[in-house]
């Protein structure tokens, strides 16, 4: 089956600094990658996805760039604000298997004022 | 338009004791997702229904668990004869069919004593 991991598990930045979080996957029949944002006490809420016949994805201060031959997947961050402090998780599906959804085990992001 | 809801969003139970949470769906999304989530640590899939298809069990870690979707709709995930280690948030996610996007609810934050 799919396995993905995911680095960092924390990071600490400054306000106004960028943040990268980045995660690799096994199964090269997945084509659909999400990120989501969970807040606490929260669920998580899609910030952004991309599906694999693109290598990148941007919606405002955040992006998403794929690497399909490297099998791994980027969330960029730009202009961190504080609000931005949260839990990150990135996934992989392929559709198949039920779409069954493989998460990694996260990445807690603190932006310091 | 209303998320996905869950309930109760705290549950305490004392061991052995059985216990039923709730999911209502996004109206429309023909895919439902349980996942389990444990302190510090990803979401673990433990079940996937889509229509009327047979749900994908495959991630239930157990036979003291189940889960029936009725009407398509609202959904209930059961455990029984509950154990300490049962402890977690239970997430649920609903997908609209032919895409992947998955929408969660706040989850259910179960404690076993």
């Amino acid at each position: 089956g799919e396995n993905v991991e995911q680095h960092p598990s924390t990071l600490s930045v400054q306000e106004g600094d960028s943040a990268v979080i980045k995660c690799t996957y096994s199964d090269s029949a997945s084509n659909y990658f999400p990120w989501y944002k969970q807040e606490l006490g929260k669920g998580p809420q899609l910030i952004i996805d991309i599906r694999s016949n693109v290598g990148e994805k941007k919606d405002q201060r955040i992006a998403v760039t794929l690497n399909k031959t490297a099998k791994h997947f980027s969330l960029h961050i730009t202009e961190t604000q504080p609000e931005d402090s949260a839990v990150y998780f990135c996934a992989a599906s392929n559709g198949l298997s039920g779409n069954q959804f493989y998460f990694g085990t996260g990445t807690s992001l603190t932006v310091i004022p | 338009g209303a998320g996905v809801s869950q309930s109760p969003s705290n549950k305490v139970t004392e061991k052995g004791k059985d216990v039923e949470l709730r999911c209502d769906p996004i109206s429309g999304h023909t895919a439902l997702y349980w996942y389990r989530q444990s302190l510090g640590q990803g979401l673990e899939f433990l079940i996937y229904f889509q229509g009327n298809s047979a749900p994908d069990k495959s991630g239930l870690p157990s036979d003291r668990f189940s889960a029936e979707r009725t009407g398509g709709s609202v959904s209930t995930l059961t455990i029984q004869r509950t154990q300490q280690e049962d402890s977690a948030v239970y997430l649920c996610a609903s997908s609209p069919l032919a895409t992947y996007e998955q929408y969660f609810g706040p989850g259910t934050r179960l404690t076993v004593t």
